[in-house]
């Protein structure tokens, strides 16, 4: 497997408050993600990074900041959790071969994060 | 930006009969294409990928592809449905800085 650690797996936390989840890679890998899974939308991209301090909006990125400060190390903070942002988020990297050939993802084991 | 669209969200299907995914995509560039499994509370695992260069494509377990930029389609098979295969399966797009999008996903159900 993949050397993907999400962190943490299982988060219960009030409306309103932080919430940081981290996801750690010893494959020095170039490009990270953050997806949330939800039922019926498959996974939704809500930022990736291609590198240190490099990164992207993705599809519904409202509500998500991310940081990269080391190659390894990837976090997704909602700034003031909402019911809405009640869902399991998967980590994911990959390699880069080239400007035109992507390589796969690597998926980390997602973390259930449940606002009430 | 690229889109996939998953053309059935549930597929049943009898153990030992063929299995036909469905999988059109939306791409500016050429792009790579890629299927994965997710079981029941578990995480996700490659099937196969498509990455420009040959059409066919054969992955894990028996799953294949079909690459046909014609018909923008990625349609995964197999010719015959175990009932480990049940499970969620996602087609992904990705073309340029690897921004790989996912379908909705097609849960496939495999009765005895």
């Amino acid at each position: 497997d993949a050397g993907i650690t999400q962190s943490p797996r299982h988060k219960v936390t009030e409306t309103g408050t932080p919430v940081t989840l981290r996801c750690h890679q010893t494959e020095n890998h170039r490009y990270m993600y953050w997806y949330r899974q939800d039922p019926g939308h498959g996974l939704r991209l809500i930022h990736y990074s291609y590198g240190v301090k490099d990164t992207d909006k993705g599809e519904v990125s409202d509500g998500y900041s991310v940081s990269r400060s080391k190659t390894e190390d990837f976090l997704l903070t909602l700034e003031s959790a909402t019911s809405s942002q009640t869902s399991v988020y998967f980590c994911a990297i990959s390699a880069s071969q080239g400007a035109r050939v992507n390589t796969e993802a690597f998926f980390g084991q997602g973390t259930r994060l449940t606002v009430v | 930006a690229q889109s996939v669209t998953q053309l059935d969200s549930h597929v049943s299907v009898s153990e030992g009969t063929p299995v036909l995914l469905r999988c059109n995509y939306s791409s500016s560039y050429s792009p790579s294409l890629f299927w994965y499994v997710q079981h029941p509370n578990k995480g996700l695992q490659l099937l196969l990928k498509y990455t420009s260069a040959a059409t066919l494509v054969k992955g894990i377990n028996g799953f294949e592809a079909e690459f046909k930029k014609s018909e923008t389609s990625f349609h995964l098979t197999k010719p015959s449905a175990h009932m480990s295969d049940a499970a969620e399966y996602f087609c992904v797009v990705s073309d340029r800085n690897n921004d790989m999008r996912f379908g909705a996903g097609t849960r496939l159900t495999v009765k005895p």
